[in-house]
């Protein structure tokens, strides 16, 4: 079964600088999807970025970028010009190639500093 | 597109109670997924629809659950007998068959079990 990790229960970052979320995962398939979730206080949570394994090229959306390393099976969440909007638990998310459930990590919860 | 909805936001019940929750997908989305999310945890898979095919259920989804999309619009999700482990938040996601497949979240309904 595939597992997701998430080694950062928490980070702080001040507001207009940059900070880099970790999340790694177990799996011994070789296509799949990775995804960062952003879950707000007390509201629903929306999809951040997604990666699809067979592309080399590292996802990007505006100011949200990932590094997936596949070898070692890392994927990491970098947000730039932190606002105090970004502040919300990211999880990161797992989905093998022709299945549909999404496997989460624990979740790391990102604070702004104003 | 008024989102994926869900009712109720908040259920406090009694160990014992059964409860019923229900979910809306945004329109037109063919496939529907409920998770289950304890507190400082990532969401974990319970369940998911096509249509009104339930295709997967994970080994969570004890005897006592039971979710049903009879066509293939809305979902409910019946807890019978409910128990203190019960007490978490319970998302719904909708998605729309295509090779990006991304699932659209809830804001989810609480379940307290006194």
């Amino acid at each position: 079964a595939q597992t997701v990790t998430q080694s950062q229960p928490e980070m702080s970052v001040q507001e207009a600088e940059t900070v880099t979320l970790s999340c790694t995962y177990d799996t011994s398939e070789s296509d799949y999807y990775l995804f960062w979730y952003k879950q707000p206080p007390s509201r629903q949570m929306i999809l951040v970025i997604r990666q699809e394994a067979y592309k080399q090229q590292n996802a990007t959306e505006n100011r949200f970028s990932v590094n997936f390393q596949k070898a070692a099976k890392s994927f990491s969440l970098k947000i730039s010009d932190s606002q105090l909007g970004d502040a919300a638990m990211y999880f990161c998310a797992y989905r093998s190639w022709g299945a549909q459930k999404l496997v989460f990590g624990q979740g790391t919860r990102l604070t702004i500093n104003p | 597109d008024t989102g994926v909805s869900q009712n109720p936001r908040h259920k406090i019940t009694k160990r014992g109670q059964n409860v019923t929750f229900r979910c809306d997908p945004i329109s037109e989305h063919n496939r529907l997924y409920w998770y289950r999310q304890t507190l400082g945890q990532g969401p974990e898979f319970l369940t998911y629809f096509q249509n009104e095919a339930q295709l997967e259920k994970s080994r969570l989804l004890s005897d006592r659950f039971s979710a049903e999309r009879p066509k293939g619009s809305f979902s409910t999700l019946e807890i019978q007998r409910t128990e203190q482990g019960d007490s978490a938040m319970y998302l719904c996601a909708s998605s729309v068959s295509s090779s990006t497949d991304t699932q659209y979240f809830g804001p989810g309904t609480r379940l307290t079990v006194l």
